[in-house]
């Protein structure tokens, strides 16, 4: 069955870094397109960033556009979000996520916290 | 970008009741919609995608319509398990966005 599995998050002062993983099974994870999408506490969802089944194509919401990277290793099945210069805004849950050939996410991870605080 | 308002934000609704909820955009996006549920402290779930074709597994008791800028996600007869947040989300074009949510609770 499809398991996406989020790790990496955790307590970071402002300015910080943080690398977040994401480990894929259950699926060809070099077929499907992915994106990381984030939830601050007690709000809705905001979509971070979508990457491509090749990583050739790569887009990011204008709030982390800079500070964020979006990476993939198709040969470890395996999903990254590398964040500098944390901010307390940047607080929240990150769930990565599958992309469905209808353009949708189908499939979500459990989701990995990160607090920004000093 | 393509703003999105989601109504209402709370809606407080009995067990069989029928419930809508509606998603304007800020312009037209063909069929690009889905709609999720979460539930507290889940990640969010498919339920809808292209504006009204159900994900699998998904009871028919849930339907979405509408193409453009106005969609509806209705439940027909609300369950139990259906007390929830409801997002509806465009895929038309990048940044993705997101409606800011319905909490579906019990009245």
């Amino acid at each position: 069955q499809v398991q996406l599995v989020e790790s990496g998050g955790g307590l970071v002062k402002p300015g910080g870094s943080l690398r977040l993983s994401c480990a894929a099974s259950g699926f060809t994870f070099s077929d499907y397109y992915m994106s990381w999408i984030r939830q601050a506490p007690g709000k809705g969802l905001e979509w971070v960033s979508y990457i491509s089944s090749s990583g050739s194509t790569i887009y990011y919401a204008d709030s982390v556009k800079g500070r964020f990277t979006i990476s993939r290793d198709n040969a470890k099945n395996s999903l990254y979000l590398q964040m500098n210069s944390l901010r307390a805004e940047d607080t929240a849950v990150y769930y990565c996520a599958r992309e469905a050939p209808t353009g949708t996410f189908d499939y979500w991870g459990q989701g990995t916290l990160v607090t920004v605080s000093s | 970008v393509i703003w999105m308002t989601q109504s209402p934000s709370l809606l407080s609704a009995s067990t069989g009741d029928r419930v809508t909820i509606s998603c304007r955009m800020s312009q037209g996006i063909s069929s690009y919609l889905a709609w999720y549920q979460q539930k507290p402290g889940k990640a969010p779930e498919l339920l809808i995608y292209a504006a009204s074709t159900l994900q699998s597994g998904v009871p028919s008791r849930f339907s979405g319509s509408g193409s453009g800028t106005d969609f509806t996600l209705t439940i027909s007869c609300l369950q139990s398990e259906d007390f929830a947040t409801y997002y509806c989300q465009q895929y038309y074009s990048f940044p993705w966005t997101f409606g800011q949510g319905t909490k579906v609770e019990i009245k």
